[in-house]
């Protein structure tokens, strides 16, 4: 069956950069989104289609998607964006990958 | 304004049906943009997804659970509904109905979940 690789944690300071990753085989053909998830509350999607952003989510989100690697880019990263980031695609079922914390400190 | 809300039993024994319900609030289930699904997630765990049924009443599931699983949709009541055989503690897990975009099948939004323990 289809897996997507995420990194189970990334840390970054405020302000900076943060990169999270979501590997699979030949990923870069399929469409990825990428849902937002804080605690104790529902996942939110933040980025559908690799890179199309959903009304309401900033413009520090970007996304894109190449070969093996989908990536979810957030520039200028606030401490409200710290949360769990769960890529998604379709193979020949839906799969999720296994999450990364994102903690801001 | 879209609003999803399970309703079923939050205990259930081992080896018994789970059975929720998710009824939808301003939109169709019937709407052809879309399809409506189950997500479910373990206590502190990741996703996973249980399956769909379209506005036209085509249904898959994740090949993982298909054996076990049943979902259904009620265009008279609005809503659909998740039928989980034979569970066991690994079934135990917060239980998500959502709306899904057909082309890109991303789900949103979500609802606020339902946590399902398996205990005897």
């Amino acid at each position: 069956s289809y897996e997507l690789t995420q990194p189970p944690s990334v840390s970054v300071s405020p302000g900076q950069t943060a990169i999270i990753t979501c590997s699979g085989d030949e990923l870069g053909a399929k469409y990825v989104c990428w849902y937002q998830q804080k605690p104790g509350q529902s996942p939110v999607v933040v980025m559908y289609q690799d890179d199309k952003r959903p009304s309401g989510i900033p413009e520090r989100f970007s996304g894109s998607n190449s070969e093996n690697t989908a990536t979810l880019t957030i520039s200028g990263t606030q401490p409200m964006d710290e949360a769990d980031y769960f890529c998604q695609a379709w193979d020949s079922s839906l799969v999720f990958g296994g999450g990364t914390k994102l903690t801001v400190l | 304004h879209l609003q999803l809300l399970e309703s079923g039993s939050g205990l259930v024994k081992p080896s018994q049906t789970l059975s929720l319900t998710c009824a939808v609030s301003g939109d169709s289930v019937s709407s052809g943009a879309y399809s409506w699904s189950w997500i479910r997630q373990p206590p502190g765990n990741g996703l996973e997804w249980i399956g769909h049924i379209s506005h036209s009443g085509t249904i898959r599931y994740n090949p993982s659970l298909k054996s076990r699983v049943t979902i259904s949709g009620d265009k008279s009541k609005n809503q659909l509904s998740l039928r989980l055989t034979s569970v066991t503690a690994a079934d135990t897990a917060v239980y998500y109905c959502a709306r899904t975009e057909r082309i890109h099948n991303f789900f949103d939004p979500w609802s606020q979940g339902i946590l399902v323990t398996v205990s005897s």
